[in-house]
């Protein structure tokens, strides 16, 4: 099983829509949680991270459920430039405080 | 300028090759990692490093070696070049993270390689 899993898409929404991407994690331990982007052919960039309480910053509001391993992100207001791929990443306490890559979800937004 | 720059960024190489990966960073970080990312199989850690004298295999090892020349250098090499190691590597670098602090990684902007 992997550690992070997530609906790799494609994704293909009008502008000005309301997506959400879920994803979920395997290892009951994880600590932290976040979501990077990566368009295509760049490297991956931390989009924002996820926090117990959930958190919102601008168009786009991540939630965390520990209780069922599960987060999402939630993208208001879909703009074009907001066409990527996103990843779900998990953190757990281990030596090397590695992160785990969920394969990524594909987003387009369509004018 | 960029923070973490990976040379060369594209690389096409024969099986049994010998391959070297390089990566620097000006960022001041003294966690350093490698990875590839394969399609359909998102990112896997292959090495990591917490500073210079520190070298630990991640997920997927084998087949690969890496030296940390310096806190602001981190090398992956390839001491036979095989075709499944044909994929985009890349080189990320992080503080040491807190108690309760995140672990954003930073990136650098890949290497593609083929092997033929």
């Amino acid at each position: 099983r992997k550690e992070v899993e997530q609906d790799p898409g494609p994704f293909n929404v009008p502008e000005g829509a309301t997506v959400a991407f879920n994803c979920t994690y395997s290892n009951s331990a994880s600590q932290s949680f976040f979501w990077y982007r990566q368009d295509c052919r760049k490297e991956p960039k931390l989009l924002m991270s996820v926090y117990s309480s959930g958190n919102e910053d601008g168009r786009f509001t991540a939630q965390l459920n520990r209780a069922s391993q599960y987060i999402s992100l939630l993208i208001r207001d879909s703009k074009l430039s907001d066409s990527a791929t996103y990843l779900c990443v998990v953190r757990y306490q281990t030596g090397a405080n590695n992160l785990f890559f969920g394969t990524g979800t594909r987003l387009t937004v369509i004018p | 300028d960029a923070d973490v720059t990976q040379t060369p960024r594209n690389r096409i190489t024969k099986t049994g090759k010998r391959i070297m990966l390089e990566c620097s960073q000006t960022k001041g970080h003294d966690r350093m990692y490698w990875y590839r990312q394969d399609p359909g199989l998102g990112l896997r850690l292959i090495y990591y490093s917490f500073d210079v004298k520190d070298i630990n295999k991640g997920e997927i090892s084998d087949g690969y070696s890496v030296s940390r020349q310096a806190q602001a250098k981190f090398s992956l090499s390839l001491e036979s070049a095989i075709p499944n190691q044909t994929a985009l590597y890349f080189c990320a670098t992080s503080f040491r993270v807190g108690s309760t602090g995140s672990n954003e990684q930073f990136f650098g902007p890949g290497t593609r390689l083929t092997v033929l």
